[in-house]
This record gives C-alpha cells, sequence and structure tokens, in this order.
C-alpha cells in the first residue's frame, strides 16, 4: 500500500513551458485535492475533486487545470508557466471529509 | 474570514517537556479539525483527528482537544524527544463551505538534547 505517490520530485521549468504533475492513491479515496505551499504561508487549495469526472476549483485555481478520469489518479496541469508558480505542490486525498493523507511533494521552480 | 491561527511561530524546548500546541480558528461551526506534522523537505504526516461531535483524541503521546465554543485546539506532546522536532501544523474543516482544509502557518518546534 504505496498510499499517495507523487512525480516528479523536483522540476524546473522555464517561464511559459508546461507540465503535468502526476498523483496517484491507492487507498480507494473518493476526494483528491491539490495545494501548493509557500514559504511562511499555510498551505492554500487549487483543485479538488470528489469522484471520478467531478472537479472544482479551490482558492488559488489560476493558471492550473486539472482531470479526473479515474478514482486513482488526479494530474494537476501548468499552462504557460510563471515566476509565480514557483512552490511546493502537495497531492491528498480522503475518504469523504474525513483525514486526508498527503503525497511527498513536487517541488517546482519556474524562472 | 475563515481563518486558522497558530501562536506561536516557533518554539524551543529542553528534552522532556511536556509541550502544548495552540491552534485558534474564526468560525465555530467546524466539520473537523486537523493536526499534521511536517518534516522539513517532506509531505504532512496526519497525527490525530477530531470530528466536530468530539471533545479529544488521543495517538500515544499526543493528545489533541477541541473547544468549538472558544475556537481553541491545543494539541499536547508528553515527555518530548529531539525526534520530535518538526513543524506542527493545525488544519480545519469548516461547515457550510466546500471541501477544503483552511490550514494554519505552522509551528516550528525544536527540542534539543
Amino acid at each position: 500500500n504505496a498510499g499517495v505517490t507523487q512525480t516528479p520530485k523536483f522540476r524546473i521549468l522555464k517561464i511559459g513551458q508546461s507540465m503535468t504533475l502526476q498523483c496517484t492513491q491507492d487507498m480507494n479515496h473518493n476526494y483528491m485535492y491539490w495545494y501548493r505551499q509557500d514559504p511562511g504561508m499555510g498551505l492554500k487549495l487549487i483543485y479538488y475533486s470528489v469522484g471520478a469526472g467531478i472537479t472544482d476549483k479551490g482558492e488559488v485555481p489560476n493558471g492550473y487545470n486539472v482531470s479526473r478520469s479515474t478514482t486513482e489518479d488526479f494530474p494537476l496541469r501548468l499552462e504557460l508557466a510563471a515566476p509565480s508558480q514557483t512552490s511546493v505542490y502537495f497531492c491528498a486525498s480522503s475518504l469523504f471529509r474525513n483525514e486526508q493523507y498527503f503525497g511527498p511533494g513536487t517541488r517546482l521552480t519556474v524562472t | 474570514k475563515q481563518e486558522v491561527t497558530q501562536i506561536p511561530a516557533a518554539l524551543s524546548v529542553p528534552e522532556g517537556e511536556n509541550l502544548v500546541l495552540n491552534c485558534s480558528f474564526t468560525d465555530s461551526a467546524i466539520y473537523n479539525l486537523q493536526w499534521f506534522r511536517q518534516d522539513p523537505g517532506k509531505g504532512l504526516t496526519s497525527l490525530l483527528l477530531i470530528q466536530s461531535s468530539q471533545r479529544e483524541q488521543t495517538s500515544g503521546r499526543l493528545n489533541a482537544s477541541l473547544d468549538k465554543s472558544s475556537g481553541r485546539s491545543t494539541l499536547y506532546i508528553a515527555a518530548s524527544q529531539p525526534g520530535d522536532s518538526a513543524t506542527y501544523i493545525c488544519a480545519v474543516s469548516f461547515q457550510g463551505g466546500s471541501e477544503k482544509l483552511v490550514f494554519g502557518k505552522g509551528m516550528k518546534l525544536t527540542v534539543n538534547p
């Protein structure tokens, strides 16, 4: 049981490039989330999903897109990367609104 | 605005002390509250989850309490050890909103041998 896995662990992007952050969970959780963590700040919700085919915006969705075609996977797409998207990105999952389990994170730098 | 506050931002103590970490929130209508631990460069590890109907939860040397009327939760760590050094983060799921957690900024704990 791997829990929540994220790839890649690190990435450097140039301004204007695009990429997809991968997230997979093997706990059969219906809820999945993407957060970003900036230094000295609390985690902010980017997008979340309450089940396959259902996604919704969080607090800071601009510049990101998500899809949820399966229960297990919840990829986060960055289009036209900007320096403001330099951050650490965490994926999490839960069974309904219960305890959330986090992945190890992806550290992204946009230069 | 629904907010979660953790004060102080950092704490340094000698090994063996019993610790109380504080978390305050602005709206008493909560769904649940979760305490996490984060080690440097790592993800968040869930420590305890308290449902709105509960007053406290215990796991080993950890005890978390919830007082909705005063908008407060405390995480009690008994007999602290150097291995407890980490950032502790409080997060609240509020009623009536989306399924999101609102996170505090965390408190960095250092336990000195």
